[in-house]
Order: structure tokens, then sequence, then C-alpha cells
């Protein structure tokens, strides 16, 4: 079966600046996850989806981060604006469900100068 | 609140040693642990899992609920073994808590 995809793979941008990052699941899976991997350190949960609701936002930073999946398939996450702390990589992962495996896809590389 | 500590962030190995890679949790209920690992180049994927105690390219681990560890194990460390593992964990509803990761290097 066809992998988590994301894209783009790398972006930089200034500080200020906004951007957006994209991510279709695999198919079926109704759990989508939206991850930040600082360098250096594990993957820390941004948001989650069940098909197009939220399930858990508590890490996100909303006021610049925002994340939807209006027909429960595809995600994006956007930044706005973005801050030199933000450089990260930014991982969106599928399942099922919330119980069952995540499928992880290759990663946005972020850098903000 | 759920936390995933690796104590190593790396550790190096000659080919043949035994291997363990240290993974200690704090959760006050019945979690589910995971290892996931990151070769050079390839994207996040799952190695084991706890439920399953299965034997995954010669790795194993434990789940010790006295001391709340599940240390990643394999016998005989190989060069393609080389990469960034991470402990997660999982409970109920709540979604993977990842600890920072230990780099493995196999040495020749």
């Amino acid at each position: 079966e066809a992998g988590v995809a994301q894209s783009p793979r790398y972006k930089i941008i200034e500080k200020r600046q906004s951007v957006a990052f994209w991510c279709n699941p695999i198919s079926g899976h109704a759990t989508l996850y939206w991850y930040q991997q600082i360098l250096g350190q594990g993957p820390k949960l941004l948001i989650q989806f069940q098909n197009n609701g939220v399930v858990d936002d508590s890490q996100l930073p909303k006021d610049r981060f925002s994340a939807e999946r209006l027909k429960g398939v595809d995600s994006t996450l956007k930044i706005q604006p973005a801050k030199l702390e933000d450089s990260a990589v930014y991982l969106c992962a599928s399942s099922w469900d919330s119980h069952t495996e995540a499928f992880f896809g290759q990663g946005t590389r972020l850098t903000v100068v | 609140a759920q936390r995933v500590t690796q104590p190593e962030k790396l550790l190096s190995v000659f080919k043949g040693a035994p291997v363990e890679l240290k993974c200690n949790y704090s959760y006050s209920g019945s979690p589910e642990l995971f290892w996931y690992v990151q070769y050079s180049r390839q994207r996040l994927q799952l190695l084991l899992r706890h439920i399953s105690r299965e034997s995954i390219k010669g790795f194993t681990a434990d789940l010790n609920k006295g001391e709340t560890s599940f240390h990643l194990k394999k016998p005989f460390a190989q060069e393609e073994d080389s990469a960034m593992y991470y402990c997660a964990l999982h409970s109920g509803n709540t979604p993977l808590v990842f600890g920072k990761g230990t780099r493995l290097s196999v040495i020749a």
C-alpha cells in the first residue's frame, strides 16, 4: 500500500513569513497526527484528528499554528507568522484508529532564518 | 503526566556485541509501549510493541512494570542496526509520547 505522503520535503523561510505543509494519509486511515521534531529531540504531538474532528490539540501553539482536515482525508498544517524556534521536521502520521500502529511520512524539514 | 526517558543519546557497540537500549517511563495506568526506528534517510517506522511479544530483526523488549522499563535488546549487533531508536508510550485515547531517542552506532 502507498505510504503517507508529505510535501514539500524542505522549506526555508524568513521569520514572520507564513508556511503550509500538506499531508495525504494512507487510504482508509481515520486517525491523522502532526508531530514536530526539533533537532536532538523526539517527535512531539501537535494535533490529532479522528476523521475531520480534532481529538487533541493541547500542544498546538494556537496563536500561530493551525491545522485542518476538512474532508477527513488530506490535512494541512500552517504556521503564521513563523519564528526561528519553529525550525524543525514536521511529521505526519496516520493509523486505522488511535489504538493501531501509526505510519509516518518522510517529513517536511522547515528552516526559519 | 506520561513521560518516556531514554538516558543515552548515543550508544556505540562493536559488531557481534550485545546491545541494550534503555527506556524508562512514567505512567500510573497500563500503558502500551513501542520501539520505533529510523534508519538513515528513511522514515520513522514501528520496530516492535510489547503487546505482540515478538522478536523483530533479532530485537526483543520486555515490559517490566515494577521497574517501569521497556529496554530493547539484541544479543549480537549488526552494522545494519545502526539507526535512531525511539521508545514511545500510548495509553487509552492519548496519542503516542516519544522519548528523545538513542542513536545506535555499530562499529565493524
